[in-house]
This record gives structure tokens, C-alpha cells and sequence, in this order.
């Protein structure tokens, strides 16, 4: 069974500039949560999808959005970028959402020069 | 708010010794708590879930224990090895649902 696939790993973005994040869960698997990992904050919420719907949102500003596709595939946006948005982006994919374990992608590496 | 405390400080230990992590959190009744470990620039690995009508779990050489009225978790890895140098991350829903927080983490350096 793949596992749950990111892209791109890596990413040099400029400021101002914006950027698209790609998640393909595990086959099955309909709950898609997005995370922002840096060395200070820990691994931060920014949303959770499943069967294309938004259930919950973190603390993040209106810059940072997502989608969620018929095939459970998600994407997060992130517009107008700025230095500290450098950070790991981390997608988890799980059967439910909450009451079973996440299984998580390498992430992608963006950094904001 | 809902607040998830780990020791930040880095844990070093010898090998062969039993290494405890611990896990504390506030405002806050979760139905369960989870650890995953965390390689640099990796995702997060599950390792072990524990519900609240459990005291304790043990898988290999990892046990966990819940105390809902301290509001504690301890992770334990006995017999350490090199191998489990990594940073611990525990784990827990939000009251509101549909969203899992993460503690901060804590390194464990295991030296041979």
C-alpha cells in the first residue's frame, strides 16, 4: 500500500510570490490534515478536509487555504508569501479524522527568500 | 485554550537504559492520547495509541501509561538503543473535533 505522497520536497520561492502544495493520501483513506512545522512553533494546524469538505481550521491567516478533491487528494495555497512562511508542510491522511492514528508525508520543504 | 506540554530540554541517556518522556496536558478531557517519533526532515510515525479508560499500553520495547487525574502521559523506551534517537511527539484531539494537537516534542540522544 503507497503511502501518503507530497510534492514537490522541496521548493525556493520569493517573497510576494505564491504557491501550490500537493497531497495524495493513502488509497481509502478520506481524511486529509494539513500542518506548518517550524524549528520554534512545533508542528502547527492549518486545516482539515475530508470527503472535500472543511471541517476545521487553525490559526493561520487568509493567505493559507486548501482544497480537497473527489479522489481525496489535497492541495494547499499559500498567497503573497513572506519570509516566515518558510517552513515544513506536513500532510497526514487517516480513515476518520480524529479517533484513529495519521499517517504523514515526507512534507515539502518550502523556503521564502 | 487546550495546552500540550513536553520537555523541550533534550533527553540524553546510555544506552541499554530506560528512557521516559513525559507529557502533560491542560484545560482539556481527550478520549485518547497518541506518540508518534519524528526522524529530521520526516514526517511523523505513529507508534502507539491509548484511550482514557486505559492506564497503560506496551508495544516491543515501548510502553505508555495515561493518568487522566494527573493529566499525564509517560512514554517509555526500555533498553534503549541508538536506533531510538529521535524527537517524541505526543498527541491529542480537540475538544472541538476533527483536529489533532501536537506537543512541541522532545529529543532523545541515545549514546552507545
Amino acid at each position: 500500500k503507497a503511502g501518503v505522497t507530497q510534492t514537490p520536497r522541496y521548493l525556493i520561492k520569493t517573497r510576494g510570490q505564491q504557491v501550490t502544495l500537493s497531497c495524495s493520501p493513502i488509497s481509502g483513506h478520506r481524511s486529509v490534515s494539513w500542518y506548518q512545522q517550524t524549528p520554534g512553533q512545533g508542528l502547527q494546524f492549518l486545516f482539515e478536509y475530508f470527503s472535500e469538505t472543511q471541517r476545521n481550521k487553525g490559526n493561520f491567516p487568509g493567505r493559507f487555504s486548501g482544497r480537497q478533491f473527489s479522489n481525496s487528494r489535497s492541495e494547499m495555497n499559500v498567497s503573497t508569501l513572506e519570509l516566515g512562511d518558510s517552513a515544513l508542510y506536513l500532510c497526514a491522511s487517516s480513515t476518520e479524522g480524529v479517533n484513529t492514528e495519521a499517517f504523514f508525508g515526507q512534507g515539502t520543504r518550502l523556503t521564502v527568500v | 485554550s487546550q495546552k500540550i506540554e513536553q520537555n523541550s530540554e533534550a533527553l540524553n541517556i546510555q544506552e541499554g537504559k530506560t528512557a521516559t518522556l513525559t507529557c502533560n496536558y491542560t484545560n482539556y478531557s481527550p478520549a485518547y492520547l497518541q506518540w508518534y517519533r519524528q526522524d529530521p526532515g520526516r514526517g511523523p510515525v505513529f507508534l502507539l495509541l491509548i484511550r482514557e479508560n486505559e492506564k497503560e499500553k506496551r508495544k516491543e520495547r515501548l510502553k505508555v501509561t495515561f493518568d487522566t487525574t494527573l493529566k499525564q502521559s509517560l512514554f517509555h523506551i526500555t533498553a534503549s538503543q541508538p536506533a531510538d534517537s529521535a524527537t517524541y511527539l505526543c498527541a491529542l484531539p480537540n475538544t472541538g473535533g476533527f483536529k489533532t494537537i501536537f506537543g512541541a516534542g522532545t529529543r532523545l540522544f541515545v549514546k552507545a
